[in-house]
C-alpha cells in the first residue's frame, strides 16, 4: 500500500463551483499533513498546513479525519486561477522525509 | 521560511555526458532532499543529502548514478551520470528545517538527447 493516495482526476469544474478532493494515508501515526500546489513547470508550494482537525484559510478549507486517516481539501467559489496540480503530503513523524500523493489535477473553465 | 536558489533552470545535454545541478539555500537547513519528477507524476524522492557524510539514497538510485555533494549547511549539488535519454526529467531540491513544510527550488528541467 502508498504511504498517500490521491485521486489524480483531473476534476473539470466550471467557474464558483465547489470541488473537494480526497488523500488517504497509511501511518496512523502522522500527525502533520500538507497541501501543496503545483501549477504546470513549477515547483510546488505550500497551499496548507493541518496540525489538527482542520484549517481553513479563505476559500480554502482542509479536514483531518483521523480515525479514517484522509485528509480533504475543499475549494468553494473555484477560480480560474485555481487550476493546477494539488499534493498532498505527509511527513515521517520526525520530519527526515516527505511522501506525496500522485496528485490531483484541477481544471477550472470558464 | 527558506528562498531557494536552483540552477540551471533547465539544460540540454547529450547522452553520455554528466549535469550538475546546484541548490543553494539563503539560511541554514537541516534537511536536504533531492526528488525528480518525471512528466506527469508526481515527486520521487532520489536521496537525502547529509551534511559531512554521504547521502542516503532511496531504492532504486545509487551513488554511482546520482553522486550528491552537501559540503555545508546552506549548499547541495546532485550529479547526473552517464545520461540517458529515460533521466529526462525536472530535479528538485527541497528543503526544511526538521519541524515544519518542505520548500523547493525552482527545479531544474533536464532533457537529454
Amino acid at each position: 500500500r502508498k504511504e498517500v493516495e490521491q485521486d489524480p482526476g483531473p476534476f473539470n469544474v466550471p467557474e464558483g463551483a465547489t470541488v473537494a478532493f480526497n488523500c488517504t494515508y497509511s501511518n496512523s501515526a502522522s500527525q502533520s499533513f500538507f497541501w501543496y500546489r503545483q501549477d504546470c513547470r513549477k515547483e510546488p508550494k505550500l497551499l496548507m498546513s493541518v496540525y489538527s482537525s482542520g484549517n481553513e484559510d479563505g476559500r480554502f478549507t482542509a479536514q483531518l479525519n483521523r480515525a479514517s486517516q484522509y485528509i480533504s481539501l475543499l475549494i468553494r467559489d473555484s477560480k480560474l486561477s485555481d487550476s493546477a496540480t494539488y499534493l498532498c503530503v505527509v511527513p515521517k513523524e520526525n520530519f527526515n522525509k516527505f511522501y506525496f500523493g500522485s496528485g490531483t489535477k484541477l481544471n477550472v473553465k470558464p | 521560511s527558506a528562498v531557494i536558489s536552483q540552477k540551471p533552470s533547465r539544460d540540454i545535454c547529450q547522452r553520455g555526458t554528466s549535469l550538475t545541478i546546484q541548490c543553494q539555500v539563503d539560511s541554514q537547513v537541516t534537511m536536504m532532499f533531492w526528488y525528480r519528477q518525471q512528466p506527469g507524476q508526481s515527486l520521487t524522492l532520489i536521496a537525502t543529502a547529509n551534511q559531512g557524510s554521504e547521502a542516503t539514497y532511496e531504492s532504486g538510485f545509487v551513488i554511482d548514478k546520482f553522486p550528491i555533494s552537501r559540503p555545508n549547511l546552506t549548499f547541495s549539488t546532485l550529479t547526473v551520470s552517464n545520461m540517458s535519454p529515460e533521466d529526462s526529467s525536472i530535479y528538485l531540491c527541497s528543503v526544511n528545517d526538521g519541524l515544519t513544510e518542505a520548500f523547493f527550488g525552482q527545479g531544474t528541467r533536464l532533457t537529454v538527447v
